[in-house]
């Protein structure tokens, strides 16, 4: 099986830096993916990895190491709308796309 | 946004019935899946397809069954529903893995209570 662990939830201050861990232990590696969920809604794309490094996208960055099974999501100055799960997934070879449970950031004043 | 529907989006039902749920994509994307999520478990994946008619488990597959006959339809039918069925029900969609990132895109969700 896949074995996909991130923090359960994570509190900041509004315009603060926060880190999203993500570790992984699976059969056949494809990419990795960070998705943002809000309550009630559909998960929403965020960022793509697929070889080592850093992948910047306005306030929000992800890196990966594929070596040491870890990515990170950095979301910068944060603001309120940022509260929500973000989800860390890993594509497998076959185009599955395995879930870790989700970290749910709240963002406060 | 991508053109993916989900019906019904909202559904109760009783133990023992069948249920199907409906995907609907105007994408043409080849690839469509199934997901339930629930407190504590994230998104874990029931089925997948990736053709027409070619479609292979995922890790919750017992109680569930599928078929996708078109393109643009993935149905997910619980033959006789419990009550740990009850969830959140999302269908996604991927284009072919190439020169894209391949992410997913989600249906708004289904969910779904059995009494």
């Amino acid at each position: 099986g896949q074995n996909i662990d991130q923090p359960t939830e994570m509190t900041a201050t509004e315009g603060a830096i926060v880190q999203i861990n993500c570790t992984y232990q699976t059969s056949g590696f494809n990419g990795l993916f960070w998705y943002q969920q809000h309550a009630g809604e559909a998960p929403t794309f965020l960022s793509y990895n697929v070889l080592d490094g850093l992948e910047e996208k306005g306030r929000f960055s992800s890196f990966l190491s594929r070596s040491k099974g870890y990515s990170y999501l950095l979301l910068k100055e944060l603001q309120m709308k940022d509260s929500a799960s973000y989800l860390c997934a890993v594509r497998l070879r076959d185009y599955k796309l395995s879930f870790g449970a989700g970290t749910t950031v709240t963002v406060r004043a | 946004d991508a053109g993916i529907t989900q019906s019904p989006r909202h559904k109760v039902t009783e133990t023992g019935t069948p249920v199907t749920l409906r995907c609907h994509q105007t994408e043409n994307h080849r690839y469509m899946y199934w997901y339930r999520q629930d407190p504590g478990h994230g998104l874990r994946l029931i089925h997948y397809s990736y053709g027409v008619k070619d479609t292979d488990k995922g890790e919750v597959s017992d109680g569930y069954s599928v078929s996708r006959s078109k393109t643009e339809d993935f149905l997910l039918t619980l033959e006789s529903a419990t009550s740990s069925q009850t969830s959140v029900y999302f269908c996604a969609i991927s284009p072919l893995a190439g020169t894209n990132t391949g992410e997913l895109f989600f249906g708004e969700g289904s969910r779904l209570t059995v009494l």
